[in-house]
């Protein structure tokens, strides 16, 4: 099975912050990486696909990059609805697998 | 707009079956381009995907899941399924049905979950 890692497990940043979380997985898996923002009692949402795609409705101050083992997700300026957790998901192997959480929280 | 939602019992007794449905709607169950799955998550196991179906019957399962699992469809319904057989406490969770893109050849690479259900809490105790 393919373990995926994110750092940090928390992060405190203010609104306007640049902020970076990191993905890696215990083997490649090319581009076959998806992030997804999840708020407290709600399901999770899809954010980037693919690596780098963003999903249609997604603001653009969320981005992601990276291939092979190691991911980053970005956003570029932080607001107040992005407070939030944000899991990885690889779709490189079955069974498909997700990151424990990034918690961002309001510094 | 797609909607997904749970249903099933929120109290399980353990060693008993588990069985949650989810229904579709807003959009087609038969879409040729997509699977529904199921995913959990639990403060100790985070997020995990449990199964996938397609709706001719074609079905993905995790196989590192220790209670065994079954996953239907009954398309007339708009409606797909989960079974878990001989639950314990570590079954205890919220239980999400989901839409995914279908992958690459005959295989879940490349898949993405695009549609949640709001989820549904399952507790396994007696």
């Amino acid at each position: 099975d393919i373990q995926m890692t994110q750092s940090p497990s928390s992060l405190s940043a203010c609104v306007g912050d640049r902020v970076t979380i990191t993905c890696r997985a215990s083997q490649s898996i090319s581009t076959y990486l998806n992030w997804y923002q999840q708020k407290p009692g709600r399901a999770p949402n899809l954010l980037i696909f693919a690596a780098s795609s963003l999903q249609s409705g997604v603001p653009s101050r969320f981005s992601g990059s990276g291939s092979g083992t190691d991911f980053t997700l970005t956003i570029s300026s932080l607001q107040p609805e992005d407070f939030a957790s944000y899991y990885c998901q690889q779709s490189y192997s079955r069974p498909l697998s997700f990151g424990q959480g990034t918690k961002l929280e309001i510094k | 707009q797609l909607l997904l939602q749970e249903s099933g019992p929120g109290l399980v007794k353990p060693s008993e079956t588990l069985s949650l449905t989810c229904t579709v709607s807003g959009g087609s169950i038969n879409s040729i381009s997509h699977y529904w799955g199921w995913i959990r998550q639990s403060p100790g196991k985070g997020l995990e995907w449990i199964a996938s179906i397609y709706y001719s019957g074609s079905t993905y399962y995790n196989p590192s899941l220790e209670s065994p699992v079954t996953i239907s469809v009954d398309t007339s319904k708009s409606q797909f399924s989960l079974k878990l057989n001989s639950v314990t406490a570590a079954d205890t969770a919220v239980y999400y049905c989901a839409r995914h893109t279908r992958g690459v050849g005959a295989t879940l690479l490349g898949v993405f979950f695009d549609h949640w259900g709001q989820g549904a809490l399952v507790t396994v105790s007696s």
